[in-house]
């Protein structure tokens, strides 16, 4: 079955770096990857959709790149700010059609 | 713009009693979503629907989960009899156009059994 892994560690930045976080899948090559944001007690929030044939996709400060010979999609926040830390997750649809998500990776960016 | 409404926000109550989540999608999206997020399995999707009829219910985890849309507007998952495992934050999502597409999810309801 499809799986996905994120780093369960947090990771913990400095206020202006850049912010890199890793998603790794195995078993399937999805034709799409989302990234989704959540703050405790909230719902995930959607953030960028990356198509597989599409290397690097960016939205104001966030980046994401999709690699379908690793089997890895990059998350990259640029000039990090305290209002980014939040719990990141991937996800993707497997190849029973569902979306499946990832446990997330927690980001805390220090002011 | 309204999002995704979920009802109620927190439910506490004893086991073996009946449980009603309530959600209202976005209007015009034709998929909705029921997920189970837990700290030993993170989110889990339960059972989805398009244009009101389910499609997937493989991972509503016993015959004890059911699940309805009776329009395009409300949808409700039923837990009878819930039991101290079921305690779980649950999150109704709504979609337009497909899996692939972006979903927008509900603040969730935090649920716990006693």
């Amino acid at each position: 079955s499809q799986k996905i892994e994120q780093n369960s560690e947090a990771l913990n930045i400095q206020e202006g770096k850049t912010a890199t976080l890793t998603c790794n899948y195995t078993n399937y090559s999805p034709a799409y990857l989302q990234w989704y944001r959540q703050d405790p007690g909230r719902g995930p929030v959607f953030l960028l959709l990356i198509r597989e044939n599409e290397k690097e996709k960016r939205k104001e400060r966030l980046k994401v790149t999709f690699d379908t010979t690793l089997k890895q999609s990059l998350f990259h926040i640029t000039a990090s700010q305290p209002a980014d830390s939040a719990t990141y997750l991937c996800a993707l649809v497997d190849s029973s059609y569902k979306l499946i998500f990832g446990s997330g990776t927690r980001l805390l960016v220090r002011p | 713009d309204a999002g995704v409404i979920q009802s109620p926000r927190h439910e506490v109550t004893e086991m073996g009693q009946e449980v009603t989540l309530r959600c209202k999608p976005i209007s015009g999206h034709d998929y909705l979503f029921w997920y189970r997020q837990t700290m030993m399995r993170g989110l889990e999707l339960l059972i989805y629907f398009n244009n009101n009829v389910p499609i997937d219910d493989s991972g509503m985890p016993e015959d004890r989960f059911s699940a309805k849309m009776p329009n395009a507007s409300f949808s409700t998952l039923k837990i009878q009899p819930s039991e101290p495992r079921d305690s779980a934050v649950y999150f109704c999502a709504s979609s337009l156009g497909g899996l692939n597409q972006p979903q927008h999810f509900g603040d969730g309801t935090r649920l716990s059994i006693l």
